[in-house]
């Protein structure tokens, strides 16, 4: 099993502001995902970030947005950049629990709210 | 695109009181998987269905995949106050490569 550390936990920020949430994982691994899970809400992809190489985003989601950084295979960042109230939301990143699987592990979550 | 429904939304229940929630994609999945979300917690993982009409089971959970691949179900016989949560299914398929999360069935269980 992977275990993902993601911080900070949870902020509270300003609006037009940046956040950037880091998460670790334990052990090498191809593709990290970046999900956003509003209040009471599902799951929704922004972006999967494989090492060495640009983020690929889902629709909906820009990399001026959502900038992130994937500079090894245990490390990866994710910016939410000129923050709106609209942005406060729960923000995860996940790992393959096995390559290919489509299963997931998650990491604990950062909790935002801009004010 | 793809999108996977669940119902119900919510759903209360007395303790020891069954419960199922069903997800239906709007595309032939090449699998299902199921997490659960407590209350401030994150998902986690409970089982993955990859064959037409597969049943599995943990415990007290059944899970079963449709025949047609594009709707799976989640039972839980003699529910327990420990299975309080949202229920997420998700799918691959239908030429979209990415897992799909389903909109959740949030439970609850009245002791």
């Amino acid at each position: 099993s992977a275990v993902i550390s993601q911080k900070p936990s949870r902020d509270i920020c300003q609006r037009g502001t940046s956040l950037t949430i880091q998460c670790q994982v334990d052990s090498q691994v191809t593709m990290m995902f970046w999900y956003r899970q509003q209040p009471g809400q599902s799951l929704t992809l922004i972006a999967t970030a494989n090492q060495g190489s640009e983020a690929t985003y889902e629709s909906g989601f820009v990399i001026d947005k959502f900038p992130i950084s994937r500079p090894n295979l245990t490390f990866s960042t994710l910016t939410v950049s000129n923050m709106s109230p609209e942005d406060s939301s729960i923000y995860l990143c996940s790992v393959e629990r096995g390559e290919g699987t489509d299963t997931q592990y998650f990491g604990p979550g950062t909790r935002l709210t801009v004010l | 695109g793809q999108q996977v429904m669940q119902i119900p939304q919510y759903q209360h229940v007395q303790e020891g009181e069954d419960f199922t929630t069903y997800c239906n994609s709007s595309t032939t999945l090449s699998n299902i998987q199921w997490y659960k979300q407590r209350p401030g917690g994150h998902p986690v993982f409970l089982i993955q269905l990859v064959k037409s009409g597969e049943v599995k089971k943990q415990k007290r959970l059944t899970f079963q995949f449709g025949e047609a691949k594009k709707n799976s179900s989640l039972h839980i016989t003699a529910t327990q106050t420990t299975d309080v949560g949202t229920y997420f299914c998700a799918g691959t398929g239908g030429g979209y490569q990415k897992v799909t999360f389903g909109t959740g069935t949030k439970l609850q269980v009245i002791p």
